[in-house]
């Protein structure tokens, strides 16, 4: 059971907007801490694709974005394309482990 | 350019000890400012941070790992390293190293290996 919590599956049509959700807790994403983002292609290691809750890094598409409401953290794929069909993580700091934890990861269906 | 390489022991006995080496390239693991971390992935599941050690050396580990883990680093070989003993089938995953930004409560994993895949069967 992963300490963030993420929606298993989202999916979309070509072109379509998608956005996945991170919630917390008070000693994470509760207390303030920022939230990463990860992309991982089946049978790839992960990649950053979001850090410190809305920036990419270098050669990151613009149509990838990261929005912070409060306590809630979302992540936004906009005009959706099939090499974007992957796995998503989302990653923050925990103040009761002193360190990073994760998301259960969202699987992205480009349909 | 940066570049993490893992190695080590694809099969581990339970009740052993798992070791694995994470080579670095294009950056030093005792010169900069960065941390390196050892993270791990069972099969169709999620991620999971195992610890890191500091560029001064300093460790931190996950508190359910914490008995069982020690990350080390060696300066002249520019590569840092994971044992985890004790383990158990639980322990099978894929084990990935990377390079972490940390800043104070700021801490991301901002470059990865490719991974390798820890088999702990008799």
């Amino acid at each position: 059971q992963s300490v963030l919590t993420q929606p298993p599956s989202v999916s979309g049509a070509p072109g379509q907007r998608v956005t996945i959700s991170c919630t917390g807790s008070s000693s994470n994403i509760g207390a303030g801490y920022d939230v990463h983002w990860y992309q991982q292609i089946p049978g790839k290691a992960p990649k950053l694709l979001i850090y410190a809750n809305s920036n990419r890094p270098s050669g990151v598409p613009g149509r990838f974005s990261g929005f912070r409401s409060g306590t809630s953290e979302s992540l936004t794929i906009t005009g959706l394309q099939a090499e974007d069909e992957a796995d998503y993580y989302c990653q923050s700091y925990d103040s009761s482990l002193s360190g990073g934890v994760f998301g259960g990861g969202t699987k992205l269906t480009v349909l | 350019q940066l570049h993490l390489q893992e190695s080590g022991s694809g099969l581990v006995k339970p009740s052993q000890t798992l070791s694995l080496t994470c080579a670095v390239s294009g950056d030093s693991v005792s010169g900069g400012s960065y941390s390196w971390t050892w993270i791990r992935q069972p099969s169709g599941r999620g991620l999971e941070w195992i610890g890191h050690i500091s560029h001064s050396g300093t460790t931190r580990y996950t508190p359910s790992l914490k008995s069982r883990v020690t990350i080390s680093a060696d300066r002249a070989k520019n590569q840092f390293s994971l044992n985890l003993t004790s383990v158990t089938a639980a322990d099978t995953a894929v084990y990935y190293c990377a390079r972490v930004v940390v800043l104070g409560s700021l801490m991301y994993f901002d470059h990865w290996g490719q991974g390798t895949l820890v088999t702990v069967s008799s």
